[in-house]
């Protein structure tokens, strides 16, 4: 299995401002990824960020507002760009496990709060 | 549209006693996964239950799947009040991305 951290665990943030959220892996992988979690919701996948290409966005979810970096194989960050109340969510990020293995293993995640 | 889909939304508990929940998908599946989330907290990995396999025990866990009626089901035994959870199914779709029913949030009474 692999050991995922991320920062910050929590943070409020005022409106039209953003927030970087770092997701450090234990080990290293190639895919990562960042899904969002609404209040109440179930998760949904935002991006997949593979380690020298550009991250791969799902419907509904844009660059300009999800901008996020994979510089090497253990790391991976993820901005929410001029946040809005909408925004207020909890991000996950998660990895594949070992090759040959079909599970993913996710972060503690980052709730964020937009006021 | 979900891939899975638990049944029920919510289901409240005695300690001691057992919890069963369902999931349902639509499209043929290579595995189904089962997650737990403690409180809006990161998911952990419970148990996979390949398509040839009907039944799997983890502990006090026990999935079973039916491919020709696309469904699973997670028995937790003699649960306690730390099973308290967000329990998700999961599979994978065709563009093999893992998606994420609404869950079951499981509430154990002391």
């Amino acid at each position: 299995s692999a050991v995922i951290s991320q920062k910050p665990s929590r943070d409020i943030c005022q409106r039209g401002t953003s927030l970087t959220i770092q997701c450090q892996v234990d080990s290293q992988v190639t895919m990562m990824f960042w899904y969002r979690q609404q209040p109440g919701q179930s998760l949904t996948l935002i991006a997949t960020a593979n380690q020298g290409s550009e991250a791969t966005y799902e419907s509904g979810f844009v660059i300009d507002k999800f901008p996020i970096s994979r510089p090497n194989l253990t790391f991976s960050t993820l901005t929410v760009s001029n946040m809005s109340p909408e925004d207020s969510s909890i991000y996950l990020c998660s990895v594949d496990g070992l090759a040959g293995s079909d599970t993913q293993y996710f972060g503690p995640g980052t709730r964020l709060t937009v006021l | 549209s979900q891939q899975g889909e638990e049944d029920p939304q919510a289901l409240s508990i005695q300690e001691g006693e057992n919890a069963t929940m369902n999931c349902s998908y639509k499209t043929s599946i290579n595995n189904l996964q089962w997650y737990r989330q403690n409180s809006g907290r990161g998911l952990v990995h419970l148990i996979l239950i390949r398509s040839n396999e009907r039944e799997k025990h983890s502990g006090r866990l026990r999935v079973t799947l039916d491919t020709s009626k696309k469904s699973s089901s997670l028995l937790i035994t003699a649960s306690r009040a730390a099973d308290t959870a967000s329990y998700f199914c999961t599979t994978y779709n065709q563009g093999g991305k893992l998606i994420f029913g609404q869950g079951t949030e499981l509430s154990v009474k002391p």
